[in-house]
């Protein structure tokens, strides 16, 4: 089975404040991806990697920032938190065009509240 | 207009009744197409996965894909009120430079009550 941890379920963090979220796969995928999930807005796309050192924008990349130094792991940072990005974090990852394999499997989720 | 339209309900079926989910998309060369399934402050999970038109069924869960209409869809027999949940969907082009990203419905919420 494919296993997706990101490093909290629940983070509380003031305004201004750099915030990092991780995210772990262990099945060697190649691509992973970084959503927030709002009430009524449902998934938006922030950032996605296909290789390790490689990232695209998403659809909402303004105010965050992502890391890939390894292929299992991607990390969300944002760089000055403010109340707006409160939300629900989700990661995912696919196994890559070469694979194939366009289904996503996807973390627990991190519940964020900027206060 | 987005990409991919859904019903966010909410939806309340009886216990036992057959559940119709739906979505449908503006974009002619999407082929994959996914359902997933998302508890209350969970992750989303993936039920559901097929590849151009057709149907495939998984136990109680059948998913149907019309490509001339444009128009996906979920199926649950005998509906249990475990599968009270949000559920998803989400499409993929084939090939090309989108590197297999997956664009999302808003998603329907559904409650089986006993």
């Amino acid at each position: 089975d494919v296993k997706v941890t990101q490093s909290s379920r629940y983070l509380v963090k003031r305004t201004g404040e750099k915030v990092f979220l991780e995210c772990v796969q262990d099945m060697d995928h190649e691509n992973m991806f970084w959503y927030r999930q709002d009430p009524g807005l449902g998934l938006r796309l922030i950032y996605f990697s296909y290789d390790v050192k490689m990232k695209e924008k998403g659809d909402i990349p303004e105010g965050y920032s992502v890391s890939r130094e390894k292929k299992e792991r991607f990390s969300l940072i944002l760089e000055s938190a403010s109340t707006n990005q409160t939300s629900m974090y989700l990661c995912a990852s696919s196994l890559g065009l070469a694979g194939g394999g366009y289904e996503q499997y996807f973390g627990p989720g991190t519940r964020l509240t900027v206060t | 207009q987005k990409e991919v339209e859904q019903d966010p309900g909410p939806l309340s079926v009886p216990e036992g009744a057959i559940v119709s989910l739906n979505c449908t998309y503006s974009n002619s060369a999407f082929q994959y197409f996914m359902w997933y399934r998302q508890y209350s402050r969970k992750g989303p999970e993936l039920l559901m996965y097929t590849y151009s038109s057709g149907n495939k069924e998984d136990g109680r869960f059948t998913a149907q894909v019309d490509k001339s209409s444009k128009y996906i869809s979920l199926f649950i027999r005998d509906s249990q009120p475990s599968d009270s949940a949000t559920y998803l969907c989400a499409m993929s082009f084939d090939r090309g430079s989108t590197l297999g990203r997956l664009y999302f419905g808003r998603g329907t919420q559904l409650t089986v009550w006993p």
